[in-house]
């Protein structure tokens, strides 16, 4: 079946630290997502990608590095530069061009000791 | 800029009563609009869209939802809840998905 793996489902990281999470699709879509989701404020875009090796920050992208050498990969570096990292973090794709639907992946709960 | 308003935080209704959840969008332009739900721990799954045509649309799990641009309202609608219903829903407003916007949730409760 065709989706989205997020991975790890669950990561601690201590502070300093940088963590990295990954996500993976075999949908063949083009573009990519990042959000982050915090209690009672929605999700906010991180980071995305339309096509490979290229990127565009989102509304909070500090703290935060992507890269996209393949197109059926899109992984998030969550740096020490990142002051509130406890979240909850999931990735999306895109079919481009055609409508404008998200298909998101299970998500990721990072949280920092 | 677009923006998306959930009014309301948390709703509790009765197994097999109705259920309305409000949303309400600012974008300049005609919008494309969603609503998803996510389980607890889990991704968002579509339920509806809405880009043009006929403004009441279907979707799945028996929902519902009604275009009122008068309004700029894009209300989400089930004649009957079911227990499996209780989770988190949220309105998404976005022309290009460069620029989605998400409402904050609305967190249903269904009472036995």
């Amino acid at each position: 079946d065709g989706g989205i793996t997020q991975s790890p489902k669950y990561l601690f990281r201590k502070e300093g630290q940088n963590v990295t999470l990954s996500c993976e699709q075999n949908l063949n879509h083009d573009a990519m997502y990042w959000y982050r989701q915090d209690p009672g404020q929605g999700l906010r875009l991180i980071y995305y990608s339309q096509i490979v090796n290229d990127f565009q920050k989102g509304d909070i992208a500090e703290g935060y590095s992507v890269s996209r050498e393949k197109k059926e990969s899109f992984p998030l570096t969550v740096t020490s530069a990142q002051k509130n990292p406890t979240a909850f973090y999931l990735c999306a794709s895109r079919d481009t061009p055609g409508a404008n639907v998200l298909t998101f992946g299970a998500g990721s709960r990072l949280t920092v000791l | 800029a677009q923006s998306v308003t959930q009014p309301d935080i948390h709703i509790t209704v009765s197994e097999g009563a109705s259920l309305e959840l409000r949303c309400n969008y600012s974008y300049g332009a005609t919008p494309y609009l969603f609503w998803y739900v996510q389980s607890p721990g889990q991704g968002l799954q579509l339920l509806l869209k809405y880009f043009s045509g006929d403004t009441l649309v279907q979707g799945i799990k028996g929902f519902e939802a009604e275009f009122k641009r008068s309004q700029s309202s894009f209300n989400l609608r089930k004649p009957s809840v079911h227990w499996s219903d209780a989770a988190e829903y949220f309105c998404a407003v976005g022309a290009t998905n460069n620029d989605m916007r998400f409402g904050a949730g609305t967190r249903l409760t269904v009472k036995p």
